[in-house]
């Protein structure tokens, strides 16, 4: 199963609103989780089952979604989310596979 | 708290042998899944291989199947990576990670290592 993001990148301010997307190349229920990547750093689940916020992870970060179309949305950006954003699915396996993934950086 | 440290990175020319290493602390190491992901440089996240609690399970991705093999030391609570015949292309940053469920093997990670860099170079 591929996933696709959009965009690759975008540039955002503090205090913004961002969504990045992700589509998967056939149905994959819910089975989709979002992960913020910063460089030298451990990767941090943010999402699983498309809208379950994981324990500790802000409010502030939403997924939704299901089949083939899914968000993440960040809702008052803080300096501490600019990063790199990926989606992993889970519905087919092996492989385990993630998008290519988005860098948002500070505008 | 739960930590996963990687070690035994470093640089080794193509065709050689490597093996990594992921100490786990602050939790029941023989209840997880543990993962590895691996991440070259400008490329994205990749999955690499991921074995089962009690370690009689393994799978891998098809870009190291038969050159690499990932096992488990549960009274060490650690997860080894052994990487043989090397090739350019597995240069990277390679994360070990467990799941958030107990006792399967497919689920979210989490929490992840900082990773170890393997550089393959002649």
């Amino acid at each position: 199963i591929q996933l696709t993001q959009s965009p690759s990148s975008l540039s955002a301010s503090v205090g913004d609103r961002v969504t990045i997307t992700c589509r998967a190349s056939q149905d994959i229920g819910v089975y989709l989780a979002w992960y913020q990547h910063k460089p030298g750093k451990a990767p941090k689940l943010l999402i699983y089952a498309a809208s379950a916020l994981q324990s500790g992870v802000p409010s502030r970060f939403s997924g939704s979604g299901s089949g083939t179309d899914f968000t993440l949305t960040i809702t008052g950006l803080q300096p501490d989310d600019f990063a790199d954003y990926y989606c992993q699915q889970l519905k087919s396996h092996p492989p385990v596979t993630f998008g290519q993934g988005t860098r948002l950086e500070i505008k | 708290q739960v930590q996963l440290m990687e070690s035994g990175g470093g640089v080794v020319q193509p065709g050689k042998s490597l093996r990594l290493s992921c100490a786990a602390s602050g939790f029941s190491f023989g209840s997880y899944a543990m993962n590895w992901v691996r991440q070259a440089p400008g490329k994205g996240l990749e999955w690499v291989a991921a074995i089962s609690p009690n370690g009689k399970n393994d799978f891998y991705a098809d870009s190291v199947k038969g050159r690499f093999t990932i096992s488990r030391d549960n009274a060490k609570s650690t997860v080894y990576l052994q990487m043989n015949s090397l090739r350019l292309d597995d240069t990277a940053v390679y994360h070990c990670a467990t799941v958030i469920s107990v006792l399967v093997v497919w689920n979210w990670f989490d929490p992840w290592g900082p990773g170890t860099q393997v550089t393959v170079s002649s």
